[in-house]
């Protein structure tokens, strides 16, 4: 596709569920990113995928956090046992070489 | 560590003025690289200008324009002549490391900006 393209766009979920955030990056970009966004903590870093490297999982709140990515491709950003406190906008971006960033719309997040 | 401060939280500007966004960032790595991205209220973060460290240049973009001054550890970004469609988050990033561009990116935590007609 032309763009970071992420589903679903909207997730209402209840306590204690899991939830299964999709990433599917620009064609051909090697890096994908996720970030979380919320209004008491900003733009955070969660993890990074560099081609076949081991991911970069530094961000990652908790062990309740998990993000796989298949084939070099499409990314699954997991969730277990929300919390009201991962309410927020989940964005991914992807890469290619030295070149910038670019991000999905998102999916927001909201935990009853 | 990296960090990236916005100092200015909200700003409004009447149409036509100009407007300049603030940026001071700290980090220890020799190389880096510095972002400014957009948010306008649909909410998808839209690429702006990346800069590197080595190159201090300023750029010019039509209305936009960017001065990044290592002395100060700044990077500041100038809308001129603003008009209602540049109401939007600005948000200011850098990622440090040889892997430049393709390592994570630490946010400030941006700023708001409202132009009214």
């Amino acid at each position: 596709g032309a763009g970071v393209s992420q589903s679903p766009s909207n997730k209402v979920t209840e306590k204690g569920k899991d939830v299964e955030l999709r990433c599917d990056p620009i064609s051909g970009h090697t890096a994908l990113y996720w970030y979380r966004q919320s209004l008491g903590q900003g733009l955070e870093f969660l993890i990074y995928f560099q081609g076949n490297s081991a991911p970069d999982k530094s961000g990652l709140p908790s062990d309740r956090f998990s993000a796989e990515r298949t084939g070099g491709s499409v990314s699954t950003l997991t969730i277990q046992r929300t919390q009201q406190e991962d309410s927020a906008v989940y964005l991914c971006a992807s890469s290619s070489g030295l070149a910038a960033q670019y991000f999905g719309a998102g999916t927001r997040l909201s935990v009853l | 560590a990296q960090k990236v401060t916005q100092a200015q939280t909200e700003i409004s500007v009447v149409e036509k003025e100009d407007v300049t966004l603030d940026c001071v960032y700290e980090t220890r790595d020799t190389t880096y690289y510095l972002f400014w991205y957009k948010q306008p209220p649909s909410g998808e973060l839209v690429f702006l200008i990346r800069r590197n460290s080595f190159d201090e240049q300023n750029e010019i973009s039509g209305r936009y324009s960017w001065n990044f001054q290592k002395s100060t550890s700044s990077f500041n970004f100038t809308i001129t002549a603003s008009q209602v469609v540049d109401s939007a988050v600005y948000f200011c990033a850098l990622s440090e490391g040889r892997a430049g561009a393709n390592s994570k990116l630490t946010f400030g935590k941006g700023i708001t900006l409202s132009v009214r007609p």
